[in-house]
């Protein structure tokens, strides 16, 4: 079946540890997103790339990153992780940038730093 | 913030009950999107309504949509135990080349057997 695969689940790090995220598809979109999302939150877009276009969010912090090697995969960096940066990261896809298109979600990395 | 505010924040109602969340968004639409999402997972599309529609259904889903009020209601009818879940609505901001979702705040459903 077509979907949205990341990995790892949980992830546990310790404050100021580089950590990735990854994520892969295989619905073959051209759109793919990061969300940081808190408990009890909405989920929050940190940035997405159009193809190879990468679009950052304004207020997202400059200690994530994010790579796409290839159309399949997309890595969330973040660089220096601190306590605030525990949360479920979400990463999603959509087909093309129009004005009738839906995500389609992974089931989430759930990071936790110590 | 352009954020969608979501209204009740937590709704706990037997099986068998209707279950009505609200949503009320800032900016104009071209449509509005529900999503669910079962705890520590990642969301799930539900409904996709446009904004020159008033009414849709899907199943035991029904929204609503009042473009004049930017508001919007999903109605879960004879919900079932496997509805407990958190529910977001969602807007397209247009940014140029760019789009995005926005997520309203979530209502919190929980469906007791």
């Amino acid at each position: 079946d077509a979907m949205v695969i990341q990995n790892p689940r949980y992830q546990v790090t310790q404050f100021g540890k580089p950590v990735t995220l990854s994520c892969s598809q295989t619905l073959n979109h051209n759109v793919m997103y990061w969300y940081q999302q808190k408990s009890s939150q909405a989920p929050k877009l940190l940035f997405h790339y159009y193809d190879k276009d990468f679009n950052n969010e304004a207020d997202t912090p400059d200690n994530f990153q994010s790579r796409r090697p290839n159309t399949s995969f997309c890595f969330l960096d973040i660089r220096s992780p601190g306590l605030g940066d525990a949360a479920m990261y979400l990463c999603a896809t959509s087909r093309v940038l129009g004005r009738s298109y839906t995500q389609y979600f992974g089931p989430g990395t759930r990071l936790t730093v110590l | 913030s352009q954020q969608g505010e979501e209204d009740p924040q937590a709704l706990s109602i037997q099986e068998g009950e209707n279950a009505t969340m609200n949503c009320s968004y800032k900016t104009s639409i071209n449509n509005l999107q529900w999503y669910r999402q079962n705890s520590g997972r990642g969301l799930v599309h539900l409904i996709l309504i446009r904004s020159n529609e008033r009414e849709k259904h899907s199943g035991r889903l029904r929204v609503t949509l009042d473009t004049s009020k930017k508001s919007s209601s999903l109605l879960i009818t004879a919900s079932r135990a496997a509805d407990t879940a958190s529910y977001f609505c969602a807007t397209i901001v247009y940014g140029g080349a760019t789009n995005k979702l926005i997520f309203g705040t979530g209502t919190l459903l929980a469906v007791q057997p």
